[in-house]
Order: structure tokens, then sequence, then C-alpha cells
């Protein structure tokens, strides 16, 4: 059965950094895309990135190159998001989900959330 | 990059009833189409995959069609368990990107 466990809620201040992780069971971690997606408050799905962890391919949306990292830890099947500095503006639901296929990966499987809320 | 648009963004539908969403691509994305339910306090989950793939496990009254530029999501008899909102996707190109969604709510 594929999972996708996500970390827990997160509180943090603006300017601090952040590493959210997303552990997978259940496929072979290495040979499917793994990505990240948005859902502001009462808001809708954002697309983010996602990586191969077989090689470490990254592809980001414009939206967000440069104010988030995509990584993986093969040995440990989990993947990572991480912020260096959050704004309030980052505070969201974070949705990890495998994608499935070779040239054009669409998500299957999702992982439950993990909450990001940044306050002052 | 390829902006998706849904249509419409809200639907008021009664039990039974069939009801259908438009999702138009700004560019041509082929099949490389997929369609999610997710209801309140929950993760989004695949229907619809390939534009027409139904998605192991979903109820039937449940289809897609479409490529290219114009996809529909069908409903066939909407059931009270149906009334959640629906986003398309495309990953014909990076960046993948969503539709706005569209809230089916109970009439």
């Amino acid at each position: 059965e594929v999972q996708l466990v996500q970390s827990g809620a997160e509180v943090k201040h603006p300017g601090e950094s952040l590493k959210i992780s997303c552990e997978a069971s259940g496929y072979s971690f290495a040979t499917y895309w793994i990505g990240w997606i948005r859902q502001m408050p009462g808001k809708g799905l954002e697309w983010m990135g996602i990586i191969y962890p077989g090689d470490s391919d990254t592809k980001y949306s414009p939206s967000f190159q440069g104010r988030v990292a995509i990584s993986v830890d093969k040995s440990i099947s989990t993947a990572y998001l991480q912020w260096s500095s959050l704004k309030a503006s980052d505070t969201a639901m974070y949705y990890c989900a495998r994608h499935e296929g070779v040239s054009t990966p669409l998500p299957d499987f999702w992982g439950q959330g993990t909450l990001v809320t940044v306050s002052s | 990059d390829i902006k998706m648009t849904q249509s419409p963004s809200s639907l008021s539908a009664s039990v039974g009833d069939r009801v259908t969403i438009t999702c138009r691509a700004s560019q041509g994305v082929r099949i490389d189409l997929a369609w999610y339910q997710q209801k309140p306090g929950e993760a989004p989950e695949r229907l619809i995959y390939s534009a027409s793939r139904l998605q192991s496990g979903v109820p039937s009254r449940f289809s897609g069609s479409g490529s290219g530029t114009e996809f529909t999501l069908t409903i066939s008899s909407l059931q009270p368990e149906d009334f959640a909102t629906y986003y398309c996707l495309h990953c014909s190109a990076y960046p993948c990107a969503f539709g706005q969604g569209t809230k089916l709510e109970i009439k």
C-alpha cells in the first residue's frame, strides 16, 4: 500500500527557516517523481515543483523558484520542502504527492498535509 | 506557462442530477490532464487521469473526456458524498498547473 506521511504542523515567526518532510512507503521511492502542492487558507491548489529521487532532477514552478528548495534522502525514502526565510504569506497547507508517469507525471497518491503558520 | 480555466467556479445541484465541469487549457496539453476531488479538511484524491481513465476504486458515475484544450468531468448521478471541490491539473509541460476549482454544493 502506497503511503505518504508528512511531518506535523508548524508555527513559525517571519524570517525563520523551516524544513518539512514527507516519508514514503509501499513503492520504489527512487523511481517515481514526488512533489509539493500549496493550498493557502480558503484557496485553491498550486503546484510548486517536483523531484526525481533517482538523480535529484528537480523542476520548480516559476512562482516558487528561489523561494523554496525541494530535496530528498533516498536512504530513508523521504522528500523535503525547505524555506530559508519564511514570510507571513507562506502560511498554508502543504501537500506532498507522488507523481505517476514517465514523460508527464501526474500526482496520484497524496500525503495528509502539513499546516504551516507564519505569524509574528 | 499553460493556464487552466475551470467553469463554473461554483455549482448547485441536487442528488441524482447529472453535472458537467469544464476545464480549458491556454495551449494544447494532449491528454496529460487529471481531475481531483477535495472534501473540506482532507487531501485531494485523484478521480481521472490521462483525461479519461478512471482511477482504481473510483465509482463509475465519474467520467472524463477531452483532449488538447478542452476537457470535461461528468458525474452521471450525484450522490451525497460527491459534494466537494473539483480541480483539473495539467502536467503536459512544466510547470504543471491546476484550474481554480469548482465547488459543488447541494441545492
